[in-house]
């Protein structure tokens, strides 16, 4: 069954490092998200693509994070320099398109930055 | 813009009975989607159940339905036959339906099943 990829599964850094995530979302899929969830709280989007173009970045802090979808299918979340603030899970998720159809979530990575 | 509510930060329910989980939402969008979702300890979220605005029938998934009320803007979860395996973090979450818009995501509801 074709599932969201996502990698590292767990990170710690410590702060001022750089991090990077990267996603592969399921073949197919145009639509990819990224998504930031605190402990205890729910999914909040960071950054949506539409292929390789941004449609939603208006909550991404563009001071220290950047994102990429270079051409259109993988797609790499970039933290620098991170702070202690950052600690959450980091949800990479695809769909085909939006409106009925849901959205594919991978496993997700845990960041700590100590 | 969209905004989900999910009232009951945990519940607790007997296994094999059933446990209904709260959802109101608000928008301003005429059509729409809710869904559900299941986030167990290990962090992936699980999509669970689909019902567009203008769906005329509840939609059901197994042992899973939605108890949708539009006049109430609620969007209700309800899992029969609780299991140990239901024991999990179920977020409630909608988008518009026109253009291509993200889900919005409320809180979380904690469910624990009780042996």
């Amino acid at each position: 069954e074709a599932e969201v990829a996502q990698s590292p599964r767990y990170k710690i850094t410590e702060k001022s490092q750089a991090v990077a995530f990267w996603c592969d979302p399921i073949s197919g899929h145009a639509t990819l998200y990224w998504y930031r969830q605190i402990l205890g709280q729910g999914p909040e989007l960071l950054v949506q693509f539409q292929d390789e173009s941004v449609v939603d970045d208006s909550q991404l802090p563009k001071d220290r994070f950047s994102a990429e979808r270079l051409k259109g299918v993988d797609s790499t979340l970039k933290i620098q320099p991170a702070e202690l603030g950052d600690s959450a899970m980091y949800l990479c998720a695809s769909s085909y398109r939006g409106g009925a159809t849901e959205a594919f979530f991978g496993q997700g990575t845990r960041l700590t930055v100590v | 813009a969209q905004k989900i509510t999910q009232t009951q930060p945990g519940m607790f329910v007997q296994e094999k009975e059933a446990v209904t989980l709260d959802c109101t939402y608000d928008t301003s969008d005429p059509s729409y989607g809710l869904f559900w979702y299941k986030q167990p300890s290990s962090g992936e979220m699980i999509f669970l159940i689909y019902q567009g605005s203008y769906d005329q029938q509840n939609a059901t998934e197994g042992r899973y339905s939605l108890n949708f009320q539009k006049a109430r803007k609620s969007a209700n979860l309800v899992i029969s036959a609780s299991q140990l395996g239901d024991s999990a973090m179920y977020f409630c979450a909608m988008r518009a339906m026109s253009g291509n818009t993200p889900l919005v995501f409320g809180k979380g509801t904690r469910l624990s099943v009780i042996a």
